[in-house]
């Protein structure tokens, strides 16, 4: 089974500090893809990234980085110095090579308070 | 360049009332997917085309759901008979090919559907 599982559900967090989301996911294939969205208020879903099974390489863009870590099935977001613009609901998917379907997490809200 | 389309942006329904909702991938993608998002069970895929055939369906709820793709740039849902249990944001995306470089999907703004 596959399954992406975002065990943060809700993180406020005072504007300038880093924030760090977590996404773990499970999946027999080799070859997968992830990815992580954001869903600001507005509602609509942005692309932030998109990683594939075969690339472990960190990514830094901007203020964000992401940690691909296969021994831990993990692919984890990083903010460094929030800013309010970043609350949103930031969601981490899995694509598995055969099939083309996102398995979404459940999501986590993102606060950042001025 | 334009980005995914669906209309409309909201529509408020009675039960029973059909519902229709319209979806015009990005141009020369040949993938397109419709999803459903609720707080009760997220977002998940209901179904999805490959050149304008449907490839997987398994995530349409029941045989009120139905979605079509006539032609490359229109796809749409629609619901018969509506249930407020319906009542989601539908998310209409496209991509061009898998696993091909850098290719994710593209999501449109969703229409907000609330059944009475």
């Amino acid at each position: 089974a596959q399954k992406v599982t975002q065990a943060q559900t809700e993180i406020s967090v005072v504007e300038k500090e880093d924030v760090t989301l977590d996404c773990v996911y499970e999946t027999r294939d080799t070859t997968y893809y992830l990815f992580w969205y954001k869903q600001p208020p507005s509602g609509e879903l942005v692309f932030l990234i998109r990683r594939n099974s075969f690339d472990e390489q960190n990514e830094i863009s901007g203020r964000y980085s992401w940690n691909f870590q296969k021994s831990t099935s993990s692919f984890n977001f990083t903010i460094t110095a929030s800013q309010v613009v970043d609350s949103a609901v930031y969601f981490c998917a899995l694509e598995a090579s055969n099939t083309g379907k996102l398995i979404f997490g459940q999501g986590t809200t993102l606060q950042v308070k001025p | 360049d334009a980005g995914v389309i669906q209309s409309p942006r909201h529509e408020v329904t009675e039960m029973g009332q059909e519902v229709t909702l319209r979806c015009k991938p990005i141009s020369g993608h040949d993938y397109l997917f419709w999803y459903r998002q609720t707080m009760m069970r997220g977002l998940e895929l209901l179904i999805y085309f490959n050149n304008n055939v449907p490839i997987d369906d398994s995530g349409m709820p029941e045989d009120r759901f139905s979605a079509k793709m006539p032609n490359a740039s229109f796809s749409t849902l629609k619901i018969q008979p509506s249930e407020p249990r319906d009542s989601a944001v539908y998310f209409c995306a496209s991509s061009w090919g898998r696993g091909v470089g850098n290719q994710p999907q593209h999501f449109g703004d969703g229409t907000r559907l609330s059944i009475l």
